[in-house]
């Protein structure tokens, strides 16, 4: 199975700036026969399900603010948020769907400083 | 815009089994699939399989493989997840969602999960 790490676990960020998870997958994403990394990333804030926010570790889904974007290939991908809001507190979870069994990482809380 | 709609909370004894089902609602799931991710209390994340509705044809976690059935019913556009021999371990949250999947898909999906059910609430306890 491939591991999904994230770090940091938790992370405190002010309103206004900026906040980068990252995560580490055990093995490569990327299909090189269409140079798409198989990586997504998702917002569950309590009591709800998660929000898909990315796919192919860097495309926004349709209506997630422009704040939130996605980077790295490979094996090293970074999520940011330019500037955090306060609705922007929840828990964020990688998740890669290169292969079988489709696996997350164990989520990173972010929270208002 | 589809919606999921999943059955209501369960409480189980350890040793049974439980039927969880998730009802599509507008759209066409016809190139979609439905998987089963759970999340016990204060964890993370965890797939458990996930179906092609118009094939029937499904995909399992080895992890629970022997335990779980994943069905659909094309005619009342609901799928099916049942699990069986239940733990305390098995206490959970659990999520139907649907994932966008082209012909040259590598797994059940090709874009994430973009749609998420409300969650049943399954508590394994003797």
């Amino acid at each position: 199975d491939i591991v999904m790490t994230q770090s940091p676990d938790s992370l405190a960020v002010s309103l206004g700036e900026r906040a980068t998870i990252n995560c580490k997958s055990s093995q490569s994403v990327l299909y090189s026969s269409n140079s798409n990394n198989y990586l997504a990333w998702y917002q569950q804030k309590p009591g709800q399900p998660p929000k898909l926010l990315i796919y192919w570790a860097s495309t926004r889904e349709s209506g997630v603010p422009d704040r939130f974007s996605g980077s790295g290939s490979g094996t090293d991908f970074t999520l940011t948020i330019s500037s955090l809001q306060a609705e922007d507190v929840a828990v964020y979870y990688c998740q890669q769907y290169y292969t079988s069994p489709l696996t997350f990482g164990g989520g990173t809380k972010v929270e208002i400083k | 815009q589809v919606q999921l709609v999943q059955s209501g909370a369960e409480v189980k004894k350890p040793g049974s089994s439980v039927k969880v089902s998730c009802k599509a609602s507008g759209g066409t799931l016809s190139s979609y699939t439905l998987n089963w991710v759970r999340q016990a209390p204060g964890q993370g994340l965890e797939w458990m399989g996930g179906i092609i509705p118009i094939f029937h044809t499904t995909n399992y976690a080895q992890k629970f493989q022997d335990r779980v059935s994943i069905t659909a019913d094309a005619s009342t556009r609901t799928v099916y997840m049942d699990l069986r021999v239940l733990r305390s371990e098995d206490t959970a949250v659990y999520y139907c969602a649907r994932g966008e999947r082209s012909e040259a898909a590598r797994t059940m999906t090709d874009h994430g999960f973009d749609i998420w059910g409300q969650g049943t609430t399954v508590i394994v306890s003797s």
